[in-house]
């Protein structure tokens, strides 16, 4: 199968730490991306896994791990403007893309 | 400017009535897709191609068509809409092998 779960909102605290996860039932897939969507626009690429571990890019971080069907992303100093939605999509050969859910992050004050 | 453009953007239309939905990129992608998205469900892909006159199905294929005539074009084709196909649409394009994949503005469409 390719369910892919999310949690549907969160809610987090400007200047904090949170993470997003992401798991999967499939196998054989290229890779795993991360997308940040405000309301009503379009998904904007944040990070790709390939291998297993930690990628690190600025305040974002994805960390992905085949054997357990598990990705995540973390995001630190949380501001405001990170207030949006983040989608995870499994990434197949042939470019095709399977999407999770997406998870409503709401940064407060 | 690279980017993937989307015509209309905004779309009330009855049920029955053809109508097609724009997408163009202009990075010399050979890959193209569509997708709807709708509250609950997520992103769900329609159709894609893998390059000029290289179609196949996504997830929901049903009720929609595409044509890849061009690279840089891959308009997406109501037949005869229906209520249900009320949703937000997106096109997106990315190089053979590329690892981002870059979305159009949306097509918000309205049956009724």
């Amino acid at each position: 199968g390719q369910n892919i779960d999310q949690p549907t909102e969160m809610t987090a605290t400007e200047g904090a730490i949170v993470q997003i996860n992401c798991t999967y039932q499939t196998s054989g897939f290229n890779g795993l991306f991360w997308y940040q969507q405000h309301a009503g626009e379009a998904p904007t690429f944040l990070s790709y896994n390939v291998l297993d571990g930690l990628e690190e890019k600025g305040r974002f971080s994805s960390f992905l791990s085949r054997s357990k069907g598990y990705s995540y992303l973390l995001l630190k100093e949380l501001q405001m403007k990170d207030s949006a939605s983040y989608l995870c999509a499994v990434h197949y050969a042939g470019n095709m893309l399977t999407f999770g859910g997406g998870t409503r992050l709401m940064v407060k004050p | 400017e690279a980017q993937v453009t989307q015509n209309p953007r905004y779309l009330i239309t009855v049920t029955g009535k053809k109508l097609t939905v724009t997408c163009s990129q202009n990075m010399n992608h050979e890959y193209m897709s569509w997708y709807r998205q709708d509250p609950g469900l997520g992103l769900r892909q329609i159709y894609y191609s893998m390059n000029v006159e290289v179609t196949d199905k996504g997830d929901v294929p049903e009720g929609y068509k595409v044509s890849r005539k061009e690279k840089r074009n891959f308009p997406l084709i109501l037949e005869s809409p229906s209520p249900n196909q009320t949703s937000l649409y997106f096109c997106a394009s990315g190089g053979s092998g590329e690892e981002t994949q870059y979305f159009g503005p949306g097509t918000r469409l309205l049956v009724l």
